[in-house]
């Protein structure tokens, strides 16, 4: 089994900290992804990986900054945390392959709270 | 832009009753499609999925789906739910634009009366 694990489950921080998500799988996955996911608003990609020191901009990076050092880490990186990034994070693989590559695995979340 | 509209956010059922959820995606173009559940307390997990080939898929637990690309919609079903089947679900559409990204409705909440 896919095993996708995200450091913490829970993390309360406060405005203007710098705040770091870790992510690590455990598949050999070329693919990495970093999704919020607000009530009504589904998941959201802030930034995805394809390779090692690869990333690309998602939808809604501004804010958030991420590395790839490793084929089987992926960090975010909240460089100065406000109240509206309060939210649930999910991290996400998959491999490469046309077909099965766009199967995504996912991590349990972290829930985030920006105080 | 590609978008996925879910177009409930809230259902209530009882045990037994069917289920339908509707999702609907805009894009012209090849695309590969899934239905993801994410039960209370569990990771987002993949419910079925639609690459190719019959347009009737089958998942885990009873779930099926159906592709219509004339309506570009992929609807999924349950002839008869569990209390077990309340859980958050999440329509996706993967296409490629310039890139493999994967667009995700805003979730249906599924609560299933015992």
């Amino acid at each position: 089994d896919v095993k996708v694990t995200q450091s913490s489950r829970y993390l309360v921080k406060r405005t203007g900290e710098k705040v770091f998500l870790e992510c690590v799988q455990d598949m050999d996955h070329e693919n990495m992804f970093w999704y919020r996911q607000d009530p009504g608003l589904g998941l959201r990609l802030i930034y995805f990986s394809y390779d090692v020191k690869m990333k690309e901009k998602g939808d809604i990076p501004e804010g958030y900054s991420v590395s790839r050092e490793k084929k089987e880490r992926f960090s975010l990186i909240l460089e100065s945390a406000s109240t509206n990034q309060t939210s649930m994070y999910l991290c996400a693989s998959s491999d490469s392959g046309t077909v099965s590559g766009n199967i995504q695995y996912f991590g349990a979340g972290t829930r985030l709270s920006v105080l | 832009a590609q978008s996925v509209s879910q177009h409930n956010h809230h259902v209530i059922l009882s045990e037994a009753a069917s289920l339908e959820l509707g999702c609907n995606y805009s894009y012209g173009g090849t695309v590969n499609l899934f239905w993801y559940v994410q039960y209370p307390g569990q990771h987002l997990q993949l419910l079925l999925k639609y690459f190719s080939g019959d347009p009737l898929v089958k998942g885990i637990k009873g779930f099926e789906a159906e592709f219509i690309k004339s309506k570009f919609s992929f609807n999924l079903r349950k002839p008869s739910v569990q209390w077990s089947d309340t859980a958050e679900y999440f329509c996706a559409v993967n296409a490629y634009t310039g890139g493999f990204k994967t667009i995700f409705g805003a979730g249906t909440r599924l609560f299933v009366k015992a």
